[in-house]
C-alpha cells in the first residue's frame, strides 16, 4: 500500500488560478521533499522541509509542513502554463543515507 | 542547484544484451547516489542505494545480479542492466546527495531504455 499519499492525482486549472497539492504520510517525517517533473525528464528540486510548521517559498510556489510532520502542502499562486507538470513529494524517514520514498504524483495542467 | 548528468539519455538494445547507464555529479562530490525506475504514468521506485567504495544496497524485489551498480568515485555511479529483456524497458533516473546542503538530493535527467 502507498504510505505517502498525494492528492489530487490530477488537477486542471485556468491560468491565474491558485491551487494546492497535498501530501500525507502515515508516519512522522524526517524530511519532506517536493519535486517537479516534465514527462520523460528528470526531477527538478523545488523545496525541502524538515521542521514542524516550516514554510518555504520560491517565486510563486509555497510549501508547508505541519507541526506533526505528517502532512505537507504545495501551493501555487497565480498559476501559469509553465507550472504544468508532475509534482512529486518524497519522504525521508531518516533511514540510512536518506533514501526517499515518493508519492504517486499529481499531474498539473494549466490552461492559458 | 547542483547538476547531475546521465548518459545515455536514450538507449535501444536487443534482448539479451547488457546496457550501462552512467550517473555523474558535475559540481559536487556525491557520497551517496540512488537509482530509481519509473514506469509510464507512475511514480519513482527506488531500486538501490549506492555509496562510494562500498557495495550497493538493493531494495526488496530488485535483483542485484540483474542490475549491477558500481560507485567507483565520488562523482560517478553506473547501473548495468544485464541480459536485458523487454520487461526491463523503463525510465531510469539517478539522484545524488552530498552537495552544499547535505540533505538535498538532486536528480539526473533520466535514461529511457527500450529493449526490443
Amino acid at each position: 500500500s502507498q504510505e505517502l499519499e498525494q492528492s489530487p492525482q490530477s488537477l486542471i486549472v485556468q491560468e491565474g488560478k491558485n491551487l494546492t497539492i497535498n501530501c500525507t504520510s502515515s508516519k512522522t517525517l524526517y524530511g519532506l521533499y517536493w519535486y517537479k517533473q516534465k514527462y520523460g525528464e528528470g526531477l527538478i528540486f523545488l523545496m525541502m522541509l524538515q521542521k514542524g510548521g516550516e514554510e518555504k517559498s520560491h517565486e510563486k510556489i509555497t510549501a508547508k509542513l505541519d507541526e506533526k510532520k505528517q502532512q505537507s502542502s504545495l501551493h501555487i499562486t497565480a498559476s501559469q502554463p509553465s507550472h504544468a507538470g508532475i509534482y512529486l513529494c518524497g519522504e525521508d524517514r531518516g533511514t540510512s543515507y536518506g533514501k526517499l520514498t515518493f508519492g504517486q504524483g499529481t499531474i498539473l495542467t494549466v490552461h492559458p | 542547484g547542483a547538476v547531475v548528468s546521465q548518459h545515455p539519455s536514450r538507449v535501444i538494445c536487443k534482448s539479451g544484451t547488457s546496457v550501462k547507464i552512467e550517473c555523474r555529479s558535475l559540481d559536487f562530490q556525491a557520497t551517496t547516489m540512488f537509482w530509481y525506475r519509473q514506469f509510464p504514468k507512475q511514480s519513482l521506485m527506488l531500486m538501490a542505494t549506492s555509496n562510494e567504495g562500498s557495495k550497493a544496497t538493493y531494495e526488496q524485489g530488485v535483483e542485484k545480479d540483474k542490475f549491477l551498480i558500481n560507485h567507483a568515485s565520488l562523482t560517478l555511479s553506473t547501473l548495468t542492466v544485464t541480459s536485458a529483456h523487454p520487461e526491463d524497458s523503463s525510465f531510469y533516473i539517478c539522484s545524488a546527495r552530498g552537495g552544499l546542503v547535505r540533505n538535498e538530493q538532486f536528480f539526473g535527467p533520466g535514461t529511457r531504455l527500450t529493449v526490443l
